[in-house]
């Protein structure tokens, strides 16, 4: 059972690239979601999906895209990578929809755009 | 919208000694949770207590414990006998019930242990 996984773990992009990062669980949750962290602003919501097929968006969505064609995975596209998206992104998942199950985490990527 | 304050960026601890960590919130709504999640060196987001509104009795898990004020909307983690091991940065965190798990955090308090 290797919980949330993500790759990369470290990525540099120039600005205007474009990339995926990956998130797969194999808990068969139902939810999944996407942060970013940045420094002194705690971890933001940019999407989450609430099963395959299902998508809506956080509270920093612009300029990142996502799908969730299978429970199991649940990507990240960022389409023209700016310099305000460098960051580290965590995807997270659960069990459940409500507030109190407990959200498991990846171990992150740290994304440079220059 | 709700918010989540953390209004200690650094906080210090001595070994064996307890630390409280400060956390206030504004929402509108009478049901949600309240987290306690711990971030190492490693990046990894570990969850360390976790309160339900409607309870009155305050969360404990060993030696963590909160002391949880609703009408204050007050929500502080105390740590006993502190370990070099707790030494992380600890956010606060808020999820409405109806929200699929979507979580609110504050912007994290870095403690340091010392011997």
């Amino acid at each position: 059972n290797a919980g949330v996984t993500q790759t990369p773990k470290f990525q540099v992009l120039k600005t205007g690239q474009s990339m995926t990062l990956q998130c797969a669980q194999d808990m068969n949750h139902e939810y999944m979601s996407w942060y970013r962290q940045d420094p002194g602003m705690g971890l933001r919501l940019i999407h989450y999906s609430v099963g395959a097929g299902i998508t809506d968006q956080g509270e920093v969505p612009n300029g990142y895209n996502v799908s969730r064609s299978t429970t199991e995975d649940f990507p990240l596209r960022l389409l023209s990578a700016a310099p305000s998206q460098t960051s580290v992104y965590f995807c997270a998942s659960s069990y459940s929809r409500q507030g109190d199950t407990e959200q498991y985490f990846g171990p992150g990527t740290r994304l440079t755009v220059t | 919208a709700q918010t989540v304050t953390q209004s200690q960026p650094e906080m210090s601890v001595q070994e064996a000694e307890t630390v409280t960590l400060s956390c206030t919130y504004d929402t509108s709504e009478s049901d949600y949770y309240l987290f306690w999640y711990k971030q190492p060196p490693s990046r990894q987001m570990i969850l360390v207590i976790r309160q339900e509104a409607y309870k009155q009795q305050n969360a404990t898990e060993n030696r963590f414990s909160v002391n949880f004020q609703k009408a204050a909307k007050s929500f502080s983690l105390k740590i006993s006998d502190s370990q070099l091991g707790d030494a992380a940065m600890y956010f606060c965190a808020y999820s409405y019930t109806g929200t699929a798990s979507k979580l609110t955090f504050g912007t994290g308090t870095r403690l340091q242990v010392t011997l």
